[in-house]
């Protein structure tokens, strides 16, 4: 139903790298930087990575942000219990004229 | 520091107008430098970005397709403030509704209200 496709859930141990993945199309992902944001539930989401690959102020050096092609992934490294979260991706759609969301995938820190 | 800061009512009828307001405090609601979103979550549809509203020498809205019919963005620069408008709206509407400060080019959204749960029920 989201115009971006994520995996509904991943997990990871203490200590591990997890990488989320967001799949898209030439039209968003394809020609368009990503952005990866953290929303825990009952507050407002949290802009981790923006232009593909930059971490505003204040946001940790364990995450980081590539793509290729029409996907994009978020790496978080040294994975802690705060990393519990829901992390949604996101591009602006040309052929839609606005910003598109992935339906969000669940990390749950084992 | 950018603060939005989001009023409006909680409960709204089925087929009426749901009104929200968004007060800016660190930046402009007419800054060439940004744009002015609406965006809803809910459990079904996760992040719904709803539509924006920009100044470039004049007023600039863009509005998502789901909702193109229904939605109006419009600002209050005397009030340094922008304003959500949904019309007839559906319980499938229910959801909590965040404003947020864009990038001009409308590739990313950087900082958000503090949500507003709006229900639509009779």
């Amino acid at each position: 139903q989201s115009v971006l496709t994520q995996p509904p859930s991943a997990s990871g141990t203490p200590g591990q790298t997890v990488t989320l993945s967001c799949s898209g199309g030439g039209s968003n992902i394809g020609r368009r930087p990503v952005n990866w944001y953290q929303h825990l539930p009952g507050t407002a989401p949290k802009l981790l990575i923006h232009s593909t690959n930059q971490r505003p102020s204040g946001v940790p050096d364990r995450f980081s942000g590539s793509k290729s092609g029409t996907s994009a992934s978020l790496a978080i490294s040294g994975l802690q219990s705060d990393d519990e979260s829901i992390y949604y991706c996101a591009a602006r759609d040309d052929s839609l004229s606005g910003l598109v969301f992935g339906g969000g995938t669940k990390l749950t820190v084992l | 520091q950018v603060q939005l800061q989001q009023s409006g009512p909680g409960l709204v009828k089925p087929s009426q107008t749901l009104s929200l307001t968004c007060a800016i405090s660190g930046d402009s609601v007419s800054s060439n430098r940004a744009a002015w979103n609406w965006i809803r979550q809910s459990p079904s549809r996760g992040l719904e970005w709803l539509g924006r509203t920009l100044y470039s020498s004049e007023w600039f809205n863009e509005y998502a397709v789901s909702v193109k019919s229904r939605i109006t963005i419009s600002s209050d620069t005397s009030k340094n403030q922008f304003s959500l408008q949904l019309n007839s709206v559906t319980p499938e509407d229910t959801a909590v509704y965040y404003c947020a400060r864009g990038y001009y080019d409308g590739s990313a959204v950087d900082y958000w209200g503090q949500g507003t749960l709006v229900t639509v029920s009779s």
